[in-house]
């Protein structure tokens, strides 16, 4: 298993509180992203990064935002959660470069805004 | 941008006979074809890929092949067994960023 961790696991939370996923690694990927999935559903790209200071919104519209000041942790955060907000988020990274393509996936978070 | 499309979306298997998911994708300069297992509840693994200068790959029972013409590929899955139940992603890149098939969940039964 690739060593790459989320926190929480598991969240149930009321409308309008301020949530922060945390996601980090071990590996020294400069290449980090979030997915969000419904159960069993698509993967869809919310937000990625490809080093420190860089952040990039994804293809698929999010309210939430990110941060990368350091190469180990991409957290994300939402200011004013929504039960529309309510699904998996998955965070994953790799190396980058030609051969490093492959991306390792966290555990996710499971989030149930009320 | 890149567009990749995943067939069946459900398909049922008896133990021991062959699995077949196949995908399309739209930008012919993809140049690495991942495709990964999500067992229920548990995090999507890689279980084979396939890059752009190659036709087909195996890894025991599994295997990929691509058809940079046709732009499309394919996962073959032999000889299924129950635990290889699951949803099955396929996705497409041409540097960094992965454009995801919307999976196939197979289901084999005993």
């Amino acid at each position: 298993e690739a060593d790459i961790y989320q926190t929480p696991r598991y969240l149930v939370i009321g409308t309008g509180k301020k949530i922060t996923l945390e996601c980090s690694q071990t590996m020294g990927h400069d290449k980090m992203y979030w997915y969000q999935q419904d159960p069993g559903m698509e993967l869809h790209l919310i937000h990625y990064s490809y080093g420190v200071n860089s952040t990039e919104k994804g293809d698929l519209s999010s309210e939430s935002t990110v941060s990368r000041i350091r190469t180990e942790h991409f957290p994300l955060t939402l200011e004013s959660a929504r039960p529309s907000h309510t699904s998996q988020y998955l965070c994953a990274s790799h190396p980058g470069g030609q051969g490093r393509e492959t991306q390792y996936f966290g555990p996710g978070t499971r989030l149930l805004v009320l | 941008g890149e567009n990749v499309e995943q067939h069946p979306s459900t398909l049922s298997v008896q133990e021991g006979d062959s699995a077949v998911i196949k995908c399309t994708y739209s930008d012919s300069a993809s140049n690495y074809f991942p495709w990964y297992k999500q067992e229920l509840g548990k995090r999507p693994q890689l279980i084979i890929d396939i890059r752009s200068n190659v036709g087909e790959k195996k890894d025991q029972r599994i295997a990929v092949t691509l058809n940079k013409t046709a732009k499309h590929f394919s996962l073959h899955i032999t000889e299924t067994q129950p635990e290889d139940s699951a949803v099955y992603f396929c996705a497409a890149s041409k540097g960094n960023k992965l454009v995801f098939g919307a999976g196939t969940i197979l289901r084999v039964k005993s």
